[in-house]
């Protein structure tokens, strides 16, 4: 079972340098998410889309976009990336409303920004 | 005051020990609530949900006091395998996302 993909699994930037991390589930979930996650900071809500075609902002979408073209995939997207966003990126997917949907997440993405 | 708030200890505690955690939440609208377990570099997956009534899953039960705002977790007969970092989490206001809390961390040694 695939559940949910994230690729690349480890990327290393130099600043300035844009790039895509891409987000794939395979169990026709609604929700998606994108998070990082920060030593002291725990995880923190970057943007989530409610459907294919929708997006939203979470608690810390500065320096990042998404698309979701698709329902299956997840896209975030940095343009120009700075040493602030070195972390590990989780993207999940919940089947419906959180509040009663369990999320599953990928195994995450490591970022580092030189 | 973060929506979201935990110990993030170490809790270090011997096999067969009982140990708690603790959470607090800001939102008192707030509906959903969660235990969400992640290992070392590992992802998140979820504990178990927690009821108004409370609830037990094995050696594991869970508690809400929605007049103090205020989630925990019980472990009894601490295991190894229960080594992990355990995340309260929240359902945000529209109920559109999940908000974690930071973590408190457990060592079970042997």
């Amino acid at each position: 079972n695939a559940g949910v993909t994230q690729t690349p699994k480890f990327r290393v930037l130099k600043t300035g340098q844009s790039m895509t991390l891409l987000c794939a589930q395979d169990m026709n979930h609604e929700y998606m998410y994108w998070y990082r996650q920060d030593p002291g900071m725990g995880l923190r809500l970057i943007h989530y889309s409610v459907g294919e075609g929708t997006t939203a902002k979470g608690e810390v979408p500065d320096g990042y976009n998404v698309s979701r073209l698709k329902k299956q995939n997840f896209l975030l997207g940095l343009e120009s990336a700075a040493p602030s966003q070195t972390s590990v990126y989780f993207c999940a997917s919940s089947l419906r409303d959180p509040r009663i949907g369990e999320l599953f997440f990928g195994e995450g993405s490591r970022l580092t920004v030189l | 005051r973060k929506e979201v708030e935990q110990d993030p200890g170490p809790f270090n505690v011997p096999e067969g020990a009982t140990v708690a955690f603790n959470c607090t939440y800001s939102n008192s609208a707030s509906q959903s609530f969660f235990w969400y377990r992640q290992d070392c570099r590992k992802e998140p997956k979820l504990l178990m949900s927690v009821y108004s009534s409370g609830n037990e899953d094995g050696r594991f039960t869970a508690q809400l006091n929605r007049a103090s705002q205020y989630i925990s977790l019980l472990i009894r007969d601490s295991k190894l395998s229960d080594s992990a970092t355990y995340l309260c989490v929240v359902a945000n206001q529209a109920g559109t996302a999940l908000i974690f809390g930071k973590g408190t961390t457990l060592s079970v040694s042997s």
